[in-house]
């Protein structure tokens, strides 16, 4: 099984902050990667597939890079609605989410 | 509006049964693959099954492999989740969503409580 590793767990940041989540795939899964947003109460949100594709609707200050085994998203300024927790998922070898990173105010 | 609704969640003993419904509407159902994914309470989200378009195949989680069973039904623009021997740590609130790969259109989730 591919196992998704995210960092860190939570993120203490402040609105108009660059902030960058590290997601860690355990083998090669190319760009077969998606990341979500999850705010408390609803489901979850796509923001960006195939590592660096940009869902529609999705603000530019959102960003994804990488390959192979080592991806991340990065929000070049943070907003309030921001705030949430983000997960990684791979969809190389069936599905494996990331156990979620926490974007808290600092 | 392409729209997903779940249905079916409840409390249910220990080694008790659910069946969880999803209806899709808004896009052309019968093209796409779907999918269940569950978050327990506090915890993160864990892919539990996909259905391929056709209903000829399907995977699952190792933790539900032989206990959960998906069906669709294309006449209908609705899937399925069977749960059988249902256990404690099931308990969680199931979302479906629309795609086995990245999934772009959550249901709003329905919850499920396994307790005595």
């Amino acid at each position: 099984d591919i196992q998704m590793t995210q960092s860190p767990s939570t993120l203490s940041a402040s609105a108009g902050d660059r902030v960058t989540i590290t997601c860690r795939a355990s083998q090669n899964i190319s760009r077969w990667l998606a990341w979500y947003q999850q705010k408390p109460g609803q489901a979850p949100k796509l923001l960006i597939y195939k590592a660096s594709t940009l869902e529609s609707g999705v603000p530019s200050r959102f960003s994804g890079s990488g390959s192979g085994t080592e991806f991340t998203v990065t929000i070049s300024s943070l907003q309030p609605d921001d705030f949430a927790t983000y997960y990684c998922q791979q969809y190389d070898t069936y599905s494996t989410f990331g156990q979620g990173t926490r974007v808290e105010v600092k | 509006e392409v729209q997903l609704l779940e249905s079916g969640g409840g409390l249910v003993q220990p080694g008790g049964s659910l069946r969880l419904s999803c209806a899709a509407s808004g896009f052309r159902f019968n093209m796409y693959a779907m999918s269940w994914v569950r978050q327990a309470p506090g915890k993160g989200l864990e892919w539990v099954s996909s259905i391929r378009n056709s209903g000829d195949s399907a995977d699952y989680a190792d933790s539900v492999k032989g206990r959960f069973t998906v069906s669709r039904d294309n006449s209908k623009n609705t899937f399925y989740l069977q749960m059988n021997s249902l256990r404690a740590e099931d308990s969680a609130v199931y979302y479906c969503a629309k795609s086995r790969f990245y999934m772009d259109v959550w249901g709003k989730g329905t919850t499920v409580t396994v307790s005595s």
